[in-house]
């Protein structure tokens, strides 16, 4: 059972630099979201998407792009790497229709991102 | 828009005593309440979760939460902490927004267990 699946899982970037976070799942879930770990703000969410070919703004979307072109994949881009942007990402999917449904999330294992 | 509050940064106690961690939410109807736990380096797991019916609810790993409607609560509890259950504990709440679930996570609560 593969669930949610983020790669790399570590990543060093200088500033400036560009790269893509991938994550996959293989659940048929309509709902995947990508979240920022920073010590002591919780989980914030970036970017969600409710289908292939919608996607939207979380709390904290600068500086980073979504898209959604099939129900698996949802990546990550960032255009332009700050420092700022040091954290450990994670992917999330649910399902958000049918009997029960309740936004509970899967969580992929996580991605640690040092921007110098 | 829905919130959710941890009262508690970190929490310490002794393997085998009791454990209690509080959540408070905010929403204007009956949320979808969540519990996951993350342990050092691995992603979230679920714990428990409550949409409807008991408020009393049973997870994994020994843990239980109850729903308490008049104080907006979800408080996480266990009667005997093991040292493997050292982990950060995150509250969350699922509300609709527009024919979605997008839910609102706490900001964690850090258990440390003391042998």
């Amino acid at each position: 059972n593969a669930g949610v699946t983020q790669t790399p899982k570590f990543q060093v970037l200088k500033t400036g630099q560009s790269m893509t976070l991938q994550c996959a799942q293989d659940m048929n879930h309509e709902y995947m979201s990508w979240y920022r770990q920073d010590p002591g703000m919780g989980l914030r969410l970036i970017h969600y998407s409710v289908g292939a070919g919608i996607t939207d703004q979380g709390e904290v979307p600068n500086g980073y792009n979504v898209s959604r072109s099939t129900t698996e994949d949802f990546p990550l881009r960032l255009l332009s790497a700050a420092p700022s942007q040091t954290s450990v990402y994670f992917c999330a999917s649910s399902s958000q229709t049918g009997q029960g449904a309740t936004g509970e999330l899967f969580f992929g294992e996580g991605s640690r991102l040092t921007v110098l | 828009a829905q919130s959710v509050t941890q009262p508690d940064i970190h929490i310490t106690v002794s393997e085998g005593a009791s454990l209690e961690l509080r959540c408070n939410y905010s929403y204007g109807a009956t949320p979808y309440l969540f519990w996951y736990v993350q342990s050092p380096g691995q992603g979230l797991q679920l714990l428990l979760k409550y949409f409807s019916g008991d408020t009393l609810v049973q997870g994994i790993k020994g843990f239980e939460a109850e729903f308490k409607r008049s104080q907006s609560s979800f408080n996480l509890r266990k009667p005997s902490v093991h040292w493997s259950d050292a982990a950060e504990y995150f509250c969350a709440v699922g509300a609709p927004t527009g024919g979605s679930y997008i839910p609102t996570f706490g900001r964690g609560t850090s258990l440390i267990v003391h042998p």
